[in-house]
């Protein structure tokens, strides 16, 4: 149980254009989901919280309008880096939080960005 | 401002052998703290969580403890196996939010 996807597990794009990820709880309702970014040998770091029904809440330096989150139901949460540029190309990782559950995480495989 | 930190940054040992990866964090108002592995290019792997109150987690060859009062958390791996070697994260959370370690990269070598 509490299995989390991601679509696409990897993309490359060209600077300037967006690109979404998809984030998913298969078998649970996730009414708060996370987005992280993680750069090479470095450690993941929070980006944003998403609740469900409500705008996201960004970390302190990250730009809401460049990395647009909607959370338009209890099982799916979106990323899309908009207008991307090579410096956005990381490895990006969402968590659910099952709704009612215990404060425990539960994390998708991973979206490798790659921006050319 | 939470901050975690792990130490050794890198381990290597052979097969066989016991070992402890350390975690610190700097605020002790935490509700829960885990031990996850993480496999070049992929996602996390929950190892272990340790609840607040509690002191200690076990799971097979794992073991992880916590002294919240001291900020430490310490992974012990018995008889480590080379498909043990993986990068390994500790983080804390606080209210609402997970705060990653630097992580441990280790590597058991046959």
């Amino acid at each position: 149980g509490a299995v989390v996807s991601q679509h696409p597990s990897w993309v490359i794009c060209k600077s300037g254009t967006s690109v979404k990820i998809e984030c998913r709880s298969l078998d649970f309702q996730a009414t708060t989901m996370f987005w992280y970014r993680q750069f090479p040998k470095q450690s993941l770091m929070l980006m944003a919280t998403s609740n469900e029904g409500s705008k996201a809440t960004y970390e302190q330096g990250v730009e809401k309008d460049k990395f647009l989150i909607n959370h338009a139901s209890l099982t799916l949460s979106t990323l899309t880096v908009t207008s991307a540029h090579p410096e956005d190309s990381s490895f990006y990782i969402c968590s659910a939080r099952l709704t009612g559950g215990s404060d425990e995480q539960y994390f998708g495989p991973g979206t490798r960005l790659t921006v050319t | 401002k939470q901050e975690v930190t792990q130490i050794p940054a890198a381990l290597s040992v052979p097969e066989g052998e016991n070992l402890v990866l350390n975690c610190s964090f700097t605020d002790s108002a935490i509700y829960n703290l885990q031990w996850f592995r993480q496999d070049p290019g992929k996602g996390l792997t929950s190892l272990l969580l340790i609840q607040s109150s509690q002191r200690e987690q076990t799971s097979g060859r794992l073991n992880a403890s916590l002294d919240k009062s001291s900020g430490r958390s310490t992974l012990y791996i018995a008889a480590s196996q080379p498909g043990d070697s993986a990068t390994y994260l500790c983080a804390v959370s606080g209210f609402q939010k997970l705060v990653f370690g630097t992580g441990t990269r280790l590597l058991v070598s046959p």
